[in-house]
């Protein structure tokens, strides 16, 4: 199956501070990425979805100025944090859906976010 | 809207023996995609089988089969010969068909925990 990176996989930051996670299709295009956030015990909660190339689309109740999504590759999608806070505290995964790969996603090995 | 159900927060099985685990989804769409993902203490999400709606025959992998009832709208995974490499969340999971807004778009159950004791 297709290869998704994440970068970081931990990170811990102050308040007030912002964060940016970088998801990566290693060895195919991806046309679609998706972000989801994860508190511990639960399940995987999607926040938005990205289109190269165009505005990502966010789920109801997720604060689009607050989780920046940039998709400016077939390659590269990244989430910024900005202006953390100790509830943004949570395990972030990005996935990517694309023609190419029939009807699956594939998950990066997710990020966990500190805010201290 | 689709919704997905995992009735069992938590499962245990003993080493080598069979264990069921239920989902049941609701939708309007007459072809769409159910997955089961393993997620295990790693959190890496694996993808564990698949079955798509227009097909009657229930899938299976190695030793993970599914149960598809597409009236009922169930979709249960067995695992026989448990291992202990099995012990994770397991989350059922649906796609919708892909056209437009929402395509390869998953909606996820709450997961249930399975403990594979030795």
């Amino acid at each position: 199956g297709a290869v998704v990176s994440q970068h970081p996989s931990w990170v811990i930051c102050k308040s007030g501070t912002s964060v940016k996670i970088e998801c990566r299709s290693l060895d195919f295009q991806a046309t679609t990425m998706f972000w989801y956030r994860q508190f511990p015990k639960q399940s995987l909660m999607l926040m938005a979805t990205s289109n190269e190339g165009s505005k990502a689309t966010y789920e109801q109740g997720v604060e689009k100025d607050k989780f920046l999504i940039n998709h400016a590759s077939l390659t590269l999608s990244t989430l910024t944090v900005t202006s953390a806070h100790p509830e943004d505290s949570s395990f972030y995964i990005c996935s990517t859906g694309t023609s190419g790969q029939g009807n699956e996603q594939f998950f990066g090995p997710g990020t966990r976010l500190t805010v201290l | 809207a689709q919704t997905v159900t995992q009735s069992q927060p938590e499962m245990s099985v003993q080493e080598a023996e069979t264990v069921t685990l239920s989902c049941t989804y609701d939708t309007s769409e007459s072809n769409y995609y159910l997955f089961w993902y393993k997620q295990p203490p790693s959190r890496q999400m694996i993808l564990v089988i698949r079955q798509e709606a227009y097909k009657q025959q229930n899938a299976t992998e190695n030793r993970f089969s599914v149960n598809f009832q597409k009236a009922a709208k169930s979709f249960s995974l067995k695992i026989s010969d448990s291992q202990l490499g099995d012990t994770a969340m397991y989350f059922c999971a649906f796609m919708k068909p892909h056209s437009g807004a929402g395509s390869y778009q998953l909606t996820f159950g709450k997961g249930t925990k399975l403990s594979v004791i030795p």
